[in-house]
């Protein structure tokens, strides 16, 4: 169990234009979902953090008009990279965070990841 | 603000021998826990241990144990017998009971055949 899925694992898009990323947890609900950024052999930076039916809360220094953040569901979130540049270009992983049950207490399991590529 | 370091960017070990990772970090929690994760080429995050800090065993998994020293905030990540399936980058990390993850910079472990 805990499978966490991505959807696109990959998408190029032109500058200027909108890409909406999904992450949905496939067989547990998720009260928080993460988002996060990789750059090339560096580490995990924390974007945003996002309750179900609530706003999220973004990492100091991102951009909330540049990264919408919206978690529907409890097996739902999408991320939603707005009028995307060049310098948006990077690898962008989602996790989902349990409420326990089966599953361990506040575990989070990771998507497989995006990577975006914007011309 | 919790932060975690780990000094070796790059690690090379031969296949079937042990290597071990460093990591420290600093906290002023009494209860956290510590992870460490492994992303191969696919860049897929992997959990290989957990370990909770009010727990004074070391966590054990199969090839992979921790020492973990509350005190001196280290927790590095023992690998025996060595696989070439092992090499990847590896992350430590830190979690409160706030949930949110705290990623070490990671080590590039490489493994010789």
């Amino acid at each position: 169990g805990a499978v966490v899925s991505q959807h696109p694992s990959w998408v190029i898009c032109k500058s200027g234009t909108s890409v909406k990323i999904e992450c949905r947890s496939l067989d547990f609900q998720a009260t928080t979902m993460f988002w996060y950024r990789q750059f090339p052999k560096q580490s995990l930076m924390l974007m945003a953090t996002s309750n179900e039916g609530s706003k999220a809360t973004y990492e100091q220094g991102v951009e909330k008009d540049k990264f919408l953040i919206n978690h529907a569901s409890l097996t739902l979130s999408t991320l939603t990279v707005t009028s995307a540049h060049p310098e948006d270009s990077s690898f962008y992983i989602c996790s989902a965070g349990t409420s326990g049950g089966t599953l361990p207490y506040n575990e989070q399991f990771f998507g497989p990841g995006t990577r975006l590529t914007v011309l | 603000a919790q932060t975690v370091t780990q000094s070796q960017p790059e690690m090379s070990v031969q296949e079937a021998e042990t290597v071990t990772l460093s990591c420290t970090y600093d906290t002023s929690e009494s209860d956290y826990y510590l992870f460490w994760y492994k992303q191969p080429p696919s860049r897929q995050m992997i959990l290989v241990i957990r370990q909770e800090a009010y727990k004074q065993q070391n966590a054990t998994e199969n090839r992979f144990s921790v020492n973990f020293q509350k005190a001196a905030k280290s927790f590095s990540l023992k690998i025996s017998d060595s696989q070439l399936g092992d090499a990847a980058m590896y992350f430590c990390a830190y979690r409160s009971y706030g949930n949110k993850l705290v990623f070490g910079a990671g080590t590039i472990l490489r493994v010789k055949s």
